[in-house]
């Protein structure tokens, strides 16, 4: 079965620096790599996707997102923090065939001013 | 479009009473989904559907039920509620499950079990 581990349940930056939000994961078979974003009081948000290809995934409001296939890693980044990108972020993998999504536990951004 | 609407947005219940919580969407999609959001545990996946008439259970199916009569509509019944049901409810929906489309979701609904 499939799993996702999001190593950190915050992470603390300064406006203005990179940030990096890790994300690991365990298929049997091909991953399809999912990010979304939840802002208080509503729903998650999709904001990028690795299905194939290149490694280096670009999404919504300027994040990106790295696949390493032999570190089983797909790190959410964003290379200037913005305080509005405050927020709960999911990482979300499922595995070839039919098979639900399985999301981490979430990581909180904290980006400070 | 109005995509995936849950209702009511909030509950309150005492121990045993029984509820539903509605899901509709309007894209047309095969794929729909109940998700719980405690803190600490993240989504978990409660039941889902791969298209009306078909429903399978998640990670936490105990104390639901679900149905899919239409493709549009997917509630989610607590039969006997209890306390550790307390949680956000959200539900999602996708074109198909076994695609590589993203999920969209609701805005979830806010269940308080007294």
């Amino acid at each position: 079965a499939q799993s996702v581990a999001q190593p950190e349940d915050q992470v603390n930056v300064a406006e203005g620096n990179p940030l990096t939000v890790k994300c690991t994961y365990s298929v049997s078979g091909n991953p399809y790599l999912f990010w979304y974003v939840q802002y208080p009081n509503r729903g998650l948000q999709f904001l990028l996707k690795y299905i194939t290809g290149d490694n280096l995934v670009k999404g919504s409001y300027g994040f990106e997102a790295e696949f390493n296939k032999s570190q089983t890693s797909f790190h959410l980044k964003k290379p200037s923090a913005l305080v509005s990108d405050s927020a709960l972020y999911f990482c979300a993998v499922r595995d070839e065939g039919n098979t639900p999504l399985v999301f981490g536990k979430g990581t909180r951004l904290s980006v400070i001013a | 479009n109005a995509g995936v609407t849950q209702t009511p947005k909030f509950q309150v219940l005492k121990t045993g009473q029984s509820m539903t919580l509605q899901c509709a969407q309007d894209m047309n999609h095969e794929y729909m989904s109940w998700y719980r959001q405690d803190p600490g545990m993240g989504l978990r996946l409660i039941h889902y559907s791969v298209g009306a008439g078909i429903t399978d259970q998640g990670e936490v199916p105990n104390g639901y039920n679900v149905s899919r009569s239409t493709t549009e509509d997917f509630p989610l019944r607590l039969l006997s509620a209890a306390p550790s049901q307390t949680s956000v409810y959200f539900c999602a929906s996708s074109y198909f499950v076994g695609t590589t489309g993203e999920l969209f979701f609701g805005e979830g609904s806010r269940l308080t079990v007294l």
